[in-house]
């Protein structure tokens, strides 16, 4: 089985400030990893994926991840936050060597940024 | 421009009626997920299939059916048996059950409760 944690509900960083929203997961063989971003009554649009290669990924609108195996880790980054940034994000896995190309999500991160 | 259409974006169900919420892409893509998503509870699948005239139940189908008579369209039919219906339903595509692309969404179906 597959899972995902987004151990914090609310992230709150001030425009400027570098932003971290966390995701664990857990696979039994190799994962690919995705970022989605939600703004209110809107659908899920994606960031950025992991599936091989290098462990820092860049994405959309200035997002980066870093995947780290040891820690089962992959964090949303972003090096100054903006206020347009305020959302929900969702953090997905899916075990490669699984069928039906089925995505587990977390339970999302809802991201404030103040002025 | 390509991309996947939910119809209506709002929708209100009666006791003991059935409802069913569209989906329609353009993309040629073969296969395509129904979720569900509630408050703090993150995405949930309902329903899934991967090529025509087939699909799967996903981690909570009961209470709902799906049909998917051609490539384009998916739709997703709320019965009078989901005793809970009232959630934002979103519908997904994606080019095929390998594939390692993301997953893209529509805009989502809120279903409330009259």
């Amino acid at each position: 089985a597959q899972s995902v944690a987004q151990p914090e509900d609310q992230v709150n960083v001030a425009e400027g400030n570098p932003l971290t929203v966390k995701c664990t997961y857990s696979v039994s063989g190799n994962p690919y990893l995705f970022w989605y971003v939600q703004y209110p009554n809107r659908g899920l649009q994606f960031l950025l994926k992991y599936i091989t290669g290098d462990n820092l990924v860049k994405g959309s609108y200035g997002f980066e991840a870093e995947f780290n195996k040891s820690q089962t880790s992959f964090h949303l980054k972003k090096p100054s936050a903006l206020v347009s940034d305020s959302a929900l994000y969702f953090c997905a896995v899916r075990d490669k060597t699984g069928g039906g190309n089925k995505l587990t999500f977390g339970t999302g991160t809802q991201l404030k940024v103040e002025l | 421009d390509g991309g996947i259409t939910q119809s209506p974006k709002y929708l209100f169900r009666k006791e003991g009626q059935n409802v069913t919420l569209s989906c329609e892409q353009n993309l040629n893509h073969d296969a395509m997920y129904w979720y569900r998503q509630d408050p703090g509870q993150g995405l949930r699948l309902i329903y899934y299939s991967q090529i025509v005239n087939d699909f799967q139940k996903g981690d909570i189908a009961e209470g709902y059916s799906v049909s998917r008579e051609k490539k384009e369209s998916f739709p997703l039919t709320v019965t009078s048996a989901q005793k809970n219906p009232t959630a934002f339903y979103l519908c997904a595509s994606n080019l095929d059950r390998s594939s390692n692309q993301p997953q893209h969404f529509g805009d989502g179906t809120r279903l409330s409760i009259l």
